[in-house]
């Protein structure tokens, strides 16, 4: 079974480009949650969409947005970077109410030069 | 607002002995915690949890305590092994999962 899938693996930007994360959850999972972890920090909620609606969202700036799609694949779009939203971003699915927590991704790996 | 806190970031144990690492909470009303491990190049992974009804919940050589009048949690490993050399991360919920706050983690080194 393919756990959660995120592409690219690694991204080098620009400062005050536009970038496009996109993920793919565990097959029959519904809702997908994106988190950014920067170095020597945990993972920090950004998103959590579920049957392609928001249900969650943290204390990030409008430049991040993101959606669900049909298939319950997601994308997280982030405008006008800036050096500091150089991180991992992680992209986990679940079930509602699971109690095992998410099943994370391994992450696309950002850089903003 | 850090709403998890884990106070060491590093921890190093000889294989075989004891790890305990530790996670601290500010909000009394989070209903779930969580363990996860983390290697390099890969996302977290989940470990353990443990309702807020409990006090200790055990999972092969892994343990996690619940000391709610503290808002404190720790993670037990026995006996330590140098596969469980990994970045542990706690995390805290309310009982809807709607988001997870993690700790900043402590990097665990078992020395074989």
């Amino acid at each position: 079974d393919a756990g959660v899938t995120q592409s690219p693996t690694h991204l080098i930007k620009t400062r005050g480009q536009h970038v496009t994360l996109r993920c793919s959850p565990i097959s029959g999972h519904k809702s997908v949650s994106w988190y950014q972890q920067v170095l020597g920090q945990g993972p920090q909620f950004i998103f959590q969409y579920y049957e392609k609606e928001e249900r969650g969202r943290g204390n990030f700036p409008d430049r991040f947005s993101a959606r669900q799609f049909p298939n319950y694949s997601s994308e997280l779009n982030v405008n006008a970077l800036l050096l500091g939203d150089s991180a991992l971003y992680l992209c986990a699915s679940s079930s509602p109410g699971q109690g095992q927590g998410y099943t994370f991704g391994s992450g696309t790996r950002l850089t903003v030069v | 607002d850090q709403q998890v806190k884990q106070n060491s970031p590093s921890l190093s144990v000889q294989e075989g002995r004891i790890s305990i690492l530790n996670c601290d909470y500010t909000n009394s009303m989070f209903d779930y915690f969580l363990w996860y491990k983390k290697y390099p190049a890969e996302g977290p992974t989940f470990l353990i949890s443990i309702s807020s009804i409990k006090d200790k919940n055990e999972d092969g050589r892994f343990t996690v305590f619940l000391n709610k009048s503290a808002k404190h949690l720790s993670l037990h490993i026995v006996p330590s092994q140098p596969g469980d050399s990994a970045v542990y991360f706690c995390a805290a919920s309310y009982s809807n999962f709607n988001k997870f706050y993690f700790g900043s983690g402590t990097k665990l080194n078992v020395k074989p």
